[in-house]
């Protein structure tokens, strides 16, 4: 079965920093992009960050990008996404997403369950 | 203030058609295809459809989708309750660096 599951969400004070993780299974995870995708309590989906299938391109949202560093272990089948300096409108259950293919510019055909970081005092 | 615009809400009776339209740009919808992703109350959005018009396997030929110039529009044929969900449509935004983008989401209502 293919399967996303995310974890390492908390409750984190605003300035800490957090390492989200994503492990896959049931596809060949090497051959494929990964996203990562949040959503705030009660709002729309918000795209974080993408990572090519070797790990070579990445991209991330102007909200996130120079705070949030997106990674993967090919060996280990699994996605990271390292959060520093973090703000209470970083508050969201984050899901991590497979791509239809290595780039990234396709469909996310596969979601997690999410994993829900708050950023509070 | 999303990149893509939806409408926040939309409704139907059982059996009808509906449809949400999706408004975005010539660095986005103008240039690169248009998903359509489905999220039931309490769960992980699903894929619906992918590159402007088609349907994953296990998606019902109930839903459809379209593309011209910078819009798009998700249609919805035979409304049944289980369509009750939010809906949200996405794009790959050739802008900067590049990024993806994503609707505001429309919230449909079964009546």
């Amino acid at each position: 079965e293919v399967q996303l599951v995310e974890s390492g969400g908390v409750v984190v004070q605003p300035g800490g920093s957090l390492r989200l993780s994503c492990a896959a299974s049931g596809f060949t995870f090497d051959d494929y992009a990964m996203h990562w995708v949040r959503q705030a309590p009660g709002k729309g989906l918000e795209w974080v960050s993408l990572i090519s299938w070797d790990g070579g391109s990445t991209y991330y949202a102007d909200s996130v990008k120079g705070r949030f560093t997106i990674s993967r272990d090919n060996s280990k089948n699994s996605l990271y996404l390292q959060m520093n300096s973090l703000r209470a409108e970083d508050t969201a259950l984050y899901y991590c997403a497979k791509d239809f293919d290595s780039r990234g510019d396709d469909a996310f055909d596969i979601w997690g369950q999410g994993t829900m970081v708050t950023v509070s005092s | 203030q999303s990149v893509l615009t939806q409408p926040p809400s939309a409704s139907g009776t059982p059996g009808q058609r509906v449809t949400i339209s999706c408004s975005g740009s010539s660095s986005n919808i103008g240039s690169n295809y248009v998903y359509w992703y489905q999220q039931l109350p309490g769960t992980a959005p699903k894929l619906l459809i992918y590159r402007n018009n088609q349907r994953p396997s296990g998606v019902p030929d109930r839903f459809s989708g379209s593309k011209s110039g910078t819009s798009a529009s998700l249609a919805i044929s035979g409304l049944r309750s289980e369509d009750e969900a939010d809906y949200y449509c996405a794009a790959w935004d050739d802008s900067l660096s590049g990024f993806w983008v994503f609707g505001g989401g429309t919230k449909l209502t079964v009546l």
